[in-house]
């Protein structure tokens, strides 16, 4: 198995660009996650999905993110206008129905300017 | 509601010691607990779980941990530090596919 795929590994960007984050969960997971990881406020988690529907985006920051999942093996992370606040590794993670551990994928290091 | 605690959100141990990080839970539900290691510039790497039967389940690189439930802890030990062990240690609990972090203890090996 692939394991969690993210892509950018790595983005650089201007404060005031839009900055999409991808994900493909593991094939046949059913519940997808987005987390931020910062040095000030740990691993938060801002939105999760349960077969491609939102269910829980109370952290979210606020409504520069928006994430979508169009089908069960995508999701974006979007973030539009980028601050520099937002510099952070924004993972993705995926739960199987009958399975009952978390999978990570590496991360998207974002760092706005 | 589910929470967890770890204590110490900084540890140091000389290679070769024990190494003990500590973990307390709250869950209304049955949990499933288990133990993440980040190490640096890197995703977060499953080390060991408990979901059901023996209370004392091993992970890689020679850590274990023990679910007691009447102490509600779960907490990590390795009997002997190595410096290859240098990184950051989550702790987490899920319940109904939703999962709660600790906020992580990292733990420094020193020669």
């Amino acid at each position: 198995d692939a394991g969690v795929i993210q892509s950018p590994r790595h983005e650089v960007t201007e404060m005031g660009q839009e900055v999409t984050l991808r994900c493909k969960p593991i094939s046949g997971h059913d519940y997808l996650f987005w987390y931020r990881q910062t040095m000030m406020r740990g691993l938060e988690l801002l939105i999760y999905f349960n077969n491609n529907v939102p269910i829980d985006d109370s952290g979210m920051p606020e409504d520069r993110f928006s994430a979508k999942m169009p089908n069960a093996s995508f999701s974006t992370l979007k973030i539009q206008p980028s601050e520099p606040r937002d510099s952070a590794v924004y993972f993705c993670a995926s739960i199987g129905e009958s399975g009952n551990t978390i999978y990570f994928g590496e991360g998207s290091w974002l760092t706005v300017v | 509601a589910q929470s967890v605690t770890q204590l110490g959100s900084h540890v140091s141990v000389s290679e070769g010691a024990l190494v003990l990080l500590r973990c307390n839970y709250s869950s209304s539900v049955p949990p499933y607990l288990f133990w993440y290691v980040q190490y640096p510039n890197q995703g977060l790497q499953l080390l060991l779980k408990y979901t059901t039967g023996a209370t004392l389940v091993k992970g890689i690189n020679g850590f274990e941990a023990e679910f007691k439930k009447s102490e509600t802890s779960f907490h990590l030990t390795k009997p002997s530090a190595h410096m290859s062990d240098a990184a950051e240690y989550f702790c987490a609990v899920s319940g109904n596919q939703k999962v709660t972090f600790g906020t992580g203890t990292k733990l420094q090996v020193i020669p």
